[in-house]
């Protein structure tokens, strides 16, 4: 079974600009979450999704949102980028949510330069 | 809101040898999920051991052992006949009984000496 996949793995872009991050999850997994990890402020939860609805949000300016589609793949954007947006982005996938033991798997992640 | 305490930001332990990682936590939830996280160089987050707050057993997963200590809301992690391949940052993490929000600690960097 193919991991959790993210695309892309490395992307430079400038303040102001804007970019969108991919998540593919597991086959079968339905529920994606996402997290920012930086040197400062370690790692922090975005948001979570399943089935295509947004189940949790961390406390995140309104710049961060996401989606997730029919097939469970789910991107993130950061419009306005600032330079402390630079980080790593990590996804992780798991089959169910809302259920405590329900284990996930996280991706290579995407590391977000902003100049 | 749920924290998570790592107090060694850095540990060193020599080959073979045993080390302790610690990790504490602050909640008002009675049933939850802690974990204990691995992040090697690569960057890949890779799950170490889980353990289930309603269960007084500690986990155990080959090399990798935890004491949990509920009342003391504590939660370490014991690497026994450490390995080069174990050097990494090690987070501890909590998660409530329902969703899937993980609230990570600081991290802990582990170097293992030959």
């Amino acid at each position: 079974k193919a991991g959790v996949t993210q695309t892309p793995r490395y992307l430079i872009k400038t303040r102001g600009q804007q970019v969108t991050l991919s998540c593919s999850p597991i086959s079968g997994h339905r529920s994606v979450s996402w997290y920012q990890q930086t040197p400062g402020q370690g790692l922090q939860f975005l948001f979570e999704y399943f089935s295509e609805t947004q189940r949790n949000k961390g406390n995140f300016p309104g710049r961060f949102s996401g989606r997730q589609f029919s097939n469970s793949r789910s991107e993130m954007n950061v419009s306005t980028l600032e330079l402390g947006d630079s980080a790593l982005y990590l996804c992780a996938s798991s089959r169910l949510a809302g259920v405590g033991n329900n284990e996930q798997f996280f991706g290579p992640g995407t590391r977000l330069t902003v100049l | 809101a749920q924290t998570v305490t790592q107090s060694q930001p850095e540990m060193s332990v020599q080959e073979a040898e045993t080390v302790t990682l610690s990790c504490t936590y602050d909640t008002s939830e009675s049933d939850y999920y802690l974990f204990w996280y691995k992040q090697p160089p690569s960057r890949q987050m890779i799950l170490v051991i889980r353990q289930e707050a309603y269960k007084q057993q500690n986990a155990t997963e080959n090399r990798f052992s935890v004491n949990f200590q509920k009342a003391a809301k504590s939660f370490s992690l014991k690497i026994s006949d450490s390995q080069l391949g174990d050097a990494a940052m090690y987070f501890c993490a909590y998660r409530g009984k329902y969703g899937n929000k993980l609230v990570f600690g600081a991290g802990t960097i582990l170097r293992v000496k030959s």
